[in-house]
C-alpha cells in the first residue's frame, strides 16, 4: 500500500515570496492533515479536512496560510506572502475517518520549507 | 486542553543496552496516546498506541509502551537498543474535545552508542 506522498521535498524560497505544497494521502483516507513542524518542536496542527470540508483550521494564520481540498483525495497548502518565520517542516497526514478515538494517522515524508 | 511532556532533550544510551524515553501526559478524561518515531528527513512513522486494555502496549520494530494511570506516564522502551534506533521520537495525545486532533511533546532525540 503506497503511503502519504508529498511534493517537493524541498523548497528555498525569500520573504514575501509564495509557495505551495501538495499532499496525495493513502488511499481511502478520508481524513488528511496538515502539520508545521518548526526545528526542535513537535508538529503542531494547521488544518484538518473530512473529505473536502474543512472540519479544524482554529490554528491555521489565515492572513497568509490557505488550504483546500476540492475533490476529497489532494490537498494543496499555500503561503502568500511568506515569513522567516514560516521556516518549518510541513507534514501532511491522513487517517481513514475522523470520527474513531483510536484512528492512527500516517504521515508523508514532509516538506522542509526555508524563507530567506 | 490535553498535552504531553516529554522532559528530556536527548537520551543517549550504549547499544544492547535497554532504552526508555518518557512521557507524561495532562489529559481531561481517558487518555488515548501514541508514540511516533522520525529519521532524519523523514516523516513521522508511526510505533504504537494506548486506547484502552492491557497496560503494555507492543508496537513496532520491537518497542513497547507502559500506561501507568497513577503516574500519568506513557513510558517507550526497548530491552535491547540497536545504533538504527537512533532518532527522534515524539509523544502525543488524542484530544477528543479539539476534533480529535493530535497535540505532540517536543521529541527526544535518541543516541545509540555503537
Amino acid at each position: 500500500e503506497a503511503g502519504v506522498a508529498q511534493s517537493p521535498r524541498y523548497k528555498i524560497i525569500e520573504k514575501r515570496q509564495s509557495v505551495a505544497f501538495w499532499c496525495n494521502p493513502i488511499s481511502g483516507h478520508a481524513t488528511l492533515y496538515w502539520y508545521q513542524q518548526i526545528l526542535g518542536q513537535g508538529p503542531k496542527l494547521l488544518i484538518q479536512f473530512q473529505n473536502n470540508g474543512v472540519v479544524d483550521d482554529s490554528q491555521l494564520p489565515k492572513d497568509r496560510f490557505s488550504a483546500e481540498r476540492l475533490k476529497g483525495v489532494d490537498s494543496t497548502l499555500k503561503i502568500q506572502p511568506a515569513k522567516l518565520e514560516d521556516s518549518a517542516v510541513y507534514l501532511c497526514a491522513s487517517s481513514l475517518s475522523l470520527a474513531g478515538i483510536q484512528e492512527t494517522q500516517y504521515f508523508g515524508p514532509g516538506t522542509r520549507l526555508l524563507v530567506l | 486542553a490535553q498535552s504531553v511532556a516529554q522532559p528530556e532533550d536527548q537520551v543517549n544510551v550504549a547499544e544492547g543496552n535497554p532504552l526508555t524515553v518518557k512521557c507524561t501526559y495532562s489529559v481531561s478524561g481517558n487518555p488515548y496516546l501514541f508514540w511516533y518515531v522520525q529519521y532524519p528527513n523523514r516523516g513521522l512513522q508511526f510505533l504504537l498506541k494506548y486506547i484502552t486494555g492491557d497496560n503494555l502496549v507492543k508496537g513496532s520494530y520491537g518497542f513497547e509502551a507502559e500506561f501507568n494511570k497513577s503516574q500519568t506516564s506513557f513510558h517507550l522502551k526497548k530491552p535491547s537498543a540497536l545504533v538504527s534506533d537512533s532518532a527522534l521520537y515524539f509523544c502525543a495525545v488524542r484530544d477528543p474535545y479539539g476534533n480529535n486532533r493530535l497535540a505532540f511533546g517536543k521529541g527526544n532525540q535518541v543516541v545509540v552508542i555503537p
